[in-house]
């Protein structure tokens, strides 16, 4: 079985400062490692994602993350945090030895990031 | 560049009524999935369809159905609405399934009464 959790409900950080939002899985055979961005009413958007290769992945609005094989982890940072950066974050992942590709992204349970002026 | 769109966008039910929301995606991928979103509890796979035709179980399934007659468009049923099922629930889409991301609708919130 595949799944991931987020060990933070809530993340506080100061504007300007550097921000990381946590992510560990488990999975049988090698991970494929998303993130997402939900704001307030809105669907969810793709922020970047591991699939092979470096261990450190740049995605959109500055944001990048670190994928650690050894400590089953992928979180999400950005060198300095923004008001608008304030949202609901989610890690996703889906093991490559799944059969047929087709069977969907396994969800953590969000984190809520609050960036204060 | 619509992507993907859900309609509705909200919709009240009472309890043992039927609804059919609705997913329509431009970008010819071959998957779909509807997923609901509950407070403290992230998105869980309700149905999914890996092209034209086909649907499978997700991880919850119970008293929902689904259909893809056409590829762009993938149909959540609720056949007889109870509150457990207030939820926001969305649709997405993905090229491949395996390594793409995935693109999502805007959302749909229900609420059953």
């Amino acid at each position: 079985a595949q799944s991931v959790a987020q060990p933070e409900d809530q993340v506080n950080v100061a504007e300007g400062n550097p921000l990381t939002v946590k992510c560990t899985y488990s999975v049988s055979g090698n991970p494929y490692l998303f993130w997402y961005v939900q704001y307030p009413n809105r669907g969810l958007q793709f922020l970047l994602k591991y699939i092979t290769g470096d261990n450190l992945v740049k995605g959109s609005y500055g944001f990048e993350a670190e994928f650690n094989k050894s400590q089953t982890s992928f979180h999400l940072k950005k060198p300095s945090a923004l008001v608008s950066d304030s949202a609901l974050y989610f890690c996703a992942v889906r093991d490559s030895r799944r059969g047929g590709g087709a069977d969907g992204l396994t969800f953590g349970k969000g984190t809520h990031l609050i960036i204060q002026p | 560049n619509a992507g993907v769109t859900q309609t509705p966008k909200f919709r009240v039910l009472k309890t043992g009524q039927s609804m059919t929301l609705l997913c329509a995606q431009d970008m010819n991928h071959e998957y779909m999935y509807w997923y609901r979103q509950d407070p403290g509890m992230g998105l869980r796979l309700i149905h999914y369809s890996v092209g034209e035709g086909t649907t499978a179980k997700g991880e919850v399934p119970d008293g929902y159905n689904v259909s893809r007659l056409k590829k762009q468009n993938f149909l959540l049923g609720l056949e007889s609405a109870a509150p457990s099922q207030t939820s926001v629930y969305f649709c997405a889409s993905s090229y491949s399934g395996q390594r793409d991301g995935y693109t999502f609708g805007s959302g749909t919130r229900l609420t059953v009464v």
